[in-house]
């Protein structure tokens, strides 16, 4: 079975700090996705990142950053100089391959950036 | 991208009464549409993924009676809460996977999703 554990339940910062979002995976499976999506109060999901489980270059996309690393089962988000706009919910996510595109979803990371 | 447009937004309704939900892609063709819940403050829980033009599958613990699922085109699925109840009260997320997919079995996008209020 497949499960994604994203420890942090709710992290509250001031703007313009960094913010990590740790995300920790299990899977047998030797091929399997690794997601972010960010869920702002109007409950859509906003895609964020896909990384599949043979690429582990980190990736930067503007003030968001993420680190893959398969030896510890982690695909952590950092969010550089955090914006008031950056306040949501943060779903890490799994989909084994072998099961379609059923995604397995952590618990979520409430984000609230204070001004 | 592809999008997914899901209908109702919002859906306020009587208790014992039925719902629908409708999840369409509007440019492109999925052939599997996944539906999640997500009760308040929680995560996603997957409930049932259908295919076009056959039965949906459950997921443990989904009554199949109480969430009809129907997927009778290459871009439309329904979701029907009958004889709904406050606990159906919750958040409820469609998902359509394209049929052809570029850059992978992974294209999977979401629609809106419809947040459902029984009274």
């Amino acid at each position: 079975a497949q499960k994604v554990t994203q420890a942090q339940t709710e992290i509250s910062v001031v703007e313009k700090e960094d913010v990590t979002l740790d995300c920790v995976y299990e899977t047998r499976d030797t091929t399997y996705y690794l997601f972010w999506y960010k869920q702002p109060p109007s409950g859509e999901l906003v895609f964020l990142i896909r990384r599949n489980s043979f690429d582990e270059q980190n990736e930067i996309s503007g003030r968001y950053s993420w680190n893959f690393q398969k030896s510890t089962s982690s695909f952590n988000f950092t969010i550089t100089a955090s914006q008031v706009v950056d306040s949501a919910v943060y779903f890490c996510a799994l989909v084994r391959k072998a099961a379609g595109n059923k995604l397995t979803f952590g618990g979520g990371t409430r984000v609230l950036v204070k001004p | 991208g592809a999008v997914v447009s899901q209908h109702p937004s919002r859906v306020i309704c009587k208790s014992g009464t039925s719902v629908k939900i409708e999840c369409r892609s509007l440019d492109f063709q999925a052939t599997t549409m996944f539906w999640y819940r997500q009760f308040p403050k929680k995560s996603l829980m997957l409930m049932a993924t259908s295919n076009e033009g056959s039965k949906a599958t459950y997921e443990q613990g989904v009554e199949k009676d109480k969430f009809l699922i129907n997927h009778a085109s290459l871009t439309l699925s329904t979701l029907t809460v009958t004889s709904a109840h406050p606990e159906d009260s919750s958040f409820y997320i469609c998902s359509a996977r394209v049929r052809f997919p570029v850059r992978g079995f992974t294209e999977a996008f979401f629609g809106q999703g419809t947040r459902l209020t029984v009274v």
